[in-house]
């Protein structure tokens, strides 16, 4: 199993600024993922981020207001740009690992963001 | 991408009771498919998976059932415990992207 942490846990931001969430994994992983989680709502995957190239971003995010860096195997930062309330929700970073029939993705405890 | 839902938003039942909670999806190409347990203030968290080529598996007091044909994922939770208490999530897994359901708040009532 992978451990994996966030930080901040949480953070109150006003709107026009960026904040930048850092994602650490306790060992070497190929992709990393980041997720949002708006208020009372699922998952919805913003991109995966491989070590030594470009984040590739799902339909509806882009780079601009979602730059992810992933200088290393067991490190990764999501920043929000330019912030609105709308930006408000969890933001959730992930890796794989292996399950009994297939592949089994650990969560990080996830960044709440309100943003006012 | 992927359509995932979930019959019903939330569920109450009684502690030792069995849980059932459903997941309907659209794609029936679809092979993969997870349940994931997120509890307030937490990642969710993997339950079980299933593969397109069985319709049952089971772990420590959960079954998931897959039925191919009307494109219907159920969870099962045998014994019901307050510590089951949490938003339950189906996925499905495509390469290695998960698509999400809605999820459904299971309560249990002691």
């Amino acid at each position: 199993s992978a451990v994996i942490s966030q930080k901040p846990s949480r953070d109150i931001c006003q709107r026009g600024t960026s904040l930048t969430i850092q994602c650490q994994v306790d060992s070497q992983v190929t992709m990393m993922f980041w997720y949002r989680q708006q208020p009372g709502q699922s998952l919805t995957l913003i991109a995966t981020a491989n070590q030594g190239s470009e984040a590739t971003y799902e339909s509806g995010f882009v780079i601009d207001k979602f730059p992810i860096s992933r200088p290393n195997l067991t490190f990764s930062t999501l920043t929000v740009s330019n912030m609105s309330p709308e930006d408000s929700s969890i933001y959730l970073c992930s890796v794989d690992g292996t399950s009994g029939s297939g592949y089994e993705q650990y969560f990080g405890p996830g960044t709440r963001l309100t943003v006012t | 991408g992927e359509s995932v839902g979930l019959h019903l938003p939330t569920l109450s039942v009684q502690e030792g009771d069995n849980s059932i909670i459903n997941c309907a999806y659209s794609n029936s190409a679809s092979d993969y498919f997870i349940w994931y347990k997120q509890e307030s203030g937490k990642g969710p968290q993997f339950i079980i998976d299933i593969r397109s080529n069985m319709d049952k598996r089971q772990g420590q007091r959960v079954t998931v059932l897959l039925n191919k044909t009307v494109k219907h994922l159920s969870l099962q939770i045998a014994a019901t415990q307050p510590g089951d208490s949490a938003v339950y999530f189906c996925a499905i897994r495509d390469d290695y992207k998960l698509s999400f359901g809605a999820g459904t708040t299971v309560t249990v009532r002691a």
